[in-house]
């Protein structure tokens, strides 16, 4: 069975700063990677895929399947991007199409 | 729709009663999928549809909970006698297919309270 991990309850940053929110995954397969983001009082939305190697409102996620990590980066934090971060797993199979989410990490960015 | 709606936006019931939760996916998807979220916790998979068909159910508790896709209609999730462990955001979303690349789009959540 597939597993989502995200170690940090909570993070908090200033304006400005670097941040990174991990995630680790275990998945025998080769799994599909997601970032989804609630900011308060708004719906669960997709942040970004590691399928699209994009970089969303300047936020990368590098896939590292040696050491089974999907971090989540922006190199200067905004107070915008306050909200809530899951980690999210799509697997193989039968699984197919079916998101394993971690916990979620509430970002905190201060002015 | 643009975006999947889900009604009622709160339920609460008393522990035994019924509970009836709807979802309208966006048009043109042709998968649903049912999650819920107990106490801000994490996501835990329900059931998915691809259209009318039941394609996923390895998350649903069997005994009390069921779930339809019909044709021309919103998408439900029903429990039959709620327990106070039901109580939790139950979220709708859809997809334009189950390829594990898709976007899912989430609905509002709706939130039951079992007393």
């Amino acid at each position: 069975a597939q597993r989502v991990t995200q170690p940090e309850k909570l993070l908090s940053v200033f304006k400005g700063a670097p941040v990174e929110l991990k995630c680790n995954y275990s998945y025998s397969g080769s799994p599909e990677l997601f970032w989804y983001v609630q900011y308060s009082r708004q719906r669960l939305q997709l942040l970004l895929r590691h399928i699209s190697r994009e970089s969303i409102k300047g936020f990368t996620a590098d896939l590292n399947k040696g050491e089974t990590s999907f971090h989540l980066k922006k190199p200067f934090a905004q107070e915008e991007d306050s909200a809530m971060y899951y980690c999210a797993l799509s697997a193989g199979g039968t699984s197919y199409g079916k998101l394993t989410f971690g916990q979620g990490t509430i970002l905190t960015v201060h002015p | 729709g643009e975006e999947v709606a889900q009604t009622p936006k709160h339920l609460v019931r008393g522990e035994g009663q019924k509970a009836k939760l709807y979802c309208a996916p966006i048009k043109g998807h042709s998968y649903v999928f049912w999650y819920q979220q107990v106490l801000k916790n994490e996501f835990k998979f329900l059931i998915s549809f691809q259209n009318e068909n039941v394609f996923d159910e390895t998350g649903m508790p069997k005994e009390r909970f069921s779930a339809k896709c019909l044709p021309n209609s919103p998408c439900s999730l029903e429990i039959q006698a709620t327990k106070l462990e039901d109580s939790a955001v139950y979220f709708c979303a859809s997809s334009p297919s189950r390829t594990g690349q898709e976007t899912q789009y989430f609905g509002p959540g709706t939130r039951l309270l079992v007393l």
